[in-house]
């Protein structure tokens, strides 16, 4: 059974500002790591696919590192905005699967 | 392009029954994957299917099966229902590469199926 872990659990964050989490994998036999968010009352959205160690991925004021060597991965989430309330799901990919964490729920005040 | 399509999108059995879900992936994509979310839980990988052939099952019972058509839509069966079989089902499909066990696509998730088991 692959431990895929995330943390925190969740995180409460003022509006405006910045905040980052964590996910830990396995360092071993890396093929990919994507992260996904999921709102409430929706499907699971994926954010990024990270595949190489190094790896830096931006999408708006999203962004994601990556260090395989090791087995980690942060999320970063700038000027944090209602609308970035949800939770973040990391996945290990191996053997034709996804492996996800608990995930790191986020709730931004106004 | 039309998303990934559950049915049903809500269903109440009672134990002993048994159930089928029906997942119909985005047009294209040959790879669908089941997972299972309980209260507490994340996702649970339960099985993955590409071209009509399962390459990849979690650790569920036997009683938790799955198939794909050759249009790639899968259904999965629970079969002699149990209280914990209450659950959120989602399906997801991706553009898998055939030989590559490398899940290195983005995955697309239905609306999920919401079981509970009375």
């Amino acid at each position: 059974i692959l431990n895929v872990e995330q943390s925190p659990q969740s995180l409460h964050v003022q509006e405006g500002d910045s905040t980052n989490f964590t996910c830990s994998f396995p360092s071993s036999n890396f093929y990919a790591l994507h992260w996904y968010r999921w709102e409430t009352a929706k499907s699971p959205e994926a954010l990024f696919v990270m595949t190489l160690n190094g790896d830096e991925k931006k999408k708006g004021r999203i962004s994601a590192t990556l260090n395989t060597k090791e087995g980690y991965s942060y999320l970063y989430i700038k000027g944090s905005q209602p609308e970035d309330s949800a939770t973040y799901l990391c996945a290990f990919a191996h053997d034709y699967k996804l492996s996800f964490g608990a995930g790191t729920t986020v709730t931004v005040r106004a | 392009k039309a998303g990934v399509t559950q049915t049903p999108r809500y269903l109440i059995k009672t134990r002993g029954q048994q159930v089928t879900l029906s997942c119909s992936p985005i047009s294209g994509h040959r790879s669908v994957s089941w997972y299972q979310q309980t209260p507490g839980q994340g996702l649970q990988f339960l099985f993955e299917y590409f071209s009509e052939t399962q390459r990849n099952k979690g650790n569920f019972p036997g009683r938790f099966s799955g198939r794909q058509f050759s249009n790639s839509r899968s259904e999965m069966n629970v079969s002699t229902l149990e209280l914990g079989d209450s659950a959120l089902y989602l399906c997801a499909s991706s553009l898998s590469p055939k030989t590559s066990g490398r899940a290195s696509n983005e995955q697309f998730f239905g609306p999920g199926t919401r079981l509970t088991v009375l």
